[in-house]
């Protein structure tokens, strides 16, 4: 299995708090991205990034803000959490747009 | 609006029997993949298949790519309950953004 690891993998917050998911490599990838899954619209892209301090907005990225300072590590903040944010966000890496991505075993956010 | 969108969004065959699913896609690609992922799980790489290839073969799955009619097909042959899953394809774009845009998917269940 690639080195990707999400954290926290569970999470309850309170509307209105800011919240930071980590994404975190061993693999040296130069591509990281984040992804949002709710029933009936598959996988949304938030944002990624294409090397340190290089980042894009995906699809749906309001609300999100991201951060990547080294290599390894790919946050994800959200300012101030809404209960339409309640999801499942997954990360994931690759090399290049034109090889394989991995995927992160997901984090499970809940705003209450 | 999402890339590519699955067809059927549901599955339900015996063991034994094949499954076939489409994606189709808007614009140009360089190149195109399939996901699985099982429930509660993240997504694992199939297989992927490039913009001059037509077809493609791995093991029991047999990708076709019609850049023609920007869509694409997965066959699984001889299937088994393990292959219970939903199946996402991905597209990057041509317009040189570093994306990986996902369908809807297709949720397969086979029968045991």
């Amino acid at each position: 299995d690639a080195g990707i690891t999400q954290s926290p993998r569970h999470k309850v917050t309170e509307t209105g708090t800011p919240v930071t998911l980590r994404c975190h490599q061993t693999e040296n990838h130069r591509y990281m991205y984040w992804y949002r899954q709710d029933p009936g619209h598959g996988l949304r892209l938030i944002h990624y990034s294409y090397g340190v301090k290089d980042t894009d907005k995906g699809e749906v990225s309001d609300g999100y803000s991201v951060s990547r300072s080294k290599t390894e590590d790919f946050l994800l903040t959200l300012e101030s959490a809404t209960s339409s944010q309640t999801s499942v966000y997954f990360c994931a890496i690759s090399e290049s747009r034109t090889v394989e991505a991995f995927f992160g075993q997901g984090t499970r956010l809940t705003v209450v | 609006s999402q890339q590519g969108e699955e067809d059927p969004q549901a599955l339900s065959i015996q063991e034994g029997e094949n499954a076939t699913m489409n994606c189709s896609y808007k614009t140009s690609i360089n190149n195109l993949q399939w996901y699985r992922q099982n429930s509660g799980r993240g997504l694992v790489h199939l297989i992927l298949i490039r913009s001059n290839e037509r077809e493609k073969h791995s093991g029991r799955l047999r990708v076709t790519l019609d850049t023609s009619k920007k869509s694409s097909s997965l066959l699984i042959t001889a299937s088994r309950a393990a292959d219970t899953a939903s199946y996402f394809c991905a597209t990057d774009n041509t317009s040189g953004t570093y994306k990986y845009i996902f369908g809807t998917g297709t949720r397969l269940k086979v029968l045991a």
